[in-house]
């Protein structure tokens, strides 16, 4: 599976978007990309995957550009709630999930 | 309510030790998995299970054993705990390979 680069820390201020960026640039035609969040110490929790058409769901929005590269996740309006360590995998279903060290999210009130 | 419920939650146990942590899930998810995480290394896959009596080993299988009799269950079997295994450890469950996983809360083990 490709391995993917994410910024270590992003600082978002309370009610505007957060926008998470992921760099898969070897991300091969089968591999989906999956996005989790783990808050404080607690279980990963799944938000959204894709493959390469833009998703939409009620926790947050994937864009995928065209050459399937590099991904964003959108949180519309960020809370004070959603401060999480936020996981980008790229995942092509060989039953290996690997979790780099994702992106440390601080949403500031 | 759908889930996965690992026990116990926390655990000091003396080297040497035989443990296991159980894992139990009520989706009927066919593929479940242990991770465990340590500072500064992230989480790191044990062991999985595509379904019943079928699993394998993940990325640090060493020191552990799993066993998968029942759908619902996927227990991680810790024979000889040792300090280097002190960690804390997520249960997972999904459908399937293209489905988002549902983690358990963790178990925060200590060996001493």
């Amino acid at each position: 599976d490709a391995k993917t680069t994410q910024p270590p820390s992003m600082d978002c201020a309370e009610g505007r978007a957060a926008n998470l960026p992921c760099n898969h640039s070897t991300i091969s035609g089968n591999e989906y990309v999956y996005w989790y969040r783990q808050i404080h110490s607690q279980g990963p929790q799944y938000i959204i995957h894709g493959l390469k058409n833009n998703e939409t769901n009620e926790m947050a929005s994937l864009i995928i550009t065209e050459d399937r590269k590099s991904s964003t996740l959108i949180l519309p309006h960020a809370t004070l709630r959603d401060t999480a360590v936020y996981y980008c995998i790229a995942y092509s279903g060989t039953y290996k999930y690997i979790f780099g060290t994702g992106t440390r999210l601080k949403v500031l009130a | 309510e759908a889930q996965v419920t690992q026990n116990p939650r926390y655990l000091i146990t003396v080297t040497g030790k035989k443990l296991t942590v159980t894992c139990s899930q009520n989706m009927n998810h066919e593929y479940m998995s242990w991770y465990r995480q340590d500072p500064g290394l992230g989480l790191r896959q044990i062991y999985y299970s595509m379904n019943v009596e079928v699993t394998d080993k993940g990325d640090v299988p060493e020191g552990y054993k799993v066993s998968r009799k029942e759908k619902r269950n996927f227990p991680l079997i810790l024979e000889s705990p040792s300090p280097n295994q002190t960690s804390l450890y997520f249960c997972a469950s999904s459908f399937g390979v293209r489905y988002g996983y549902t983690f358990g809360s963790g178990t925060r083990l200590t060996v001493v």
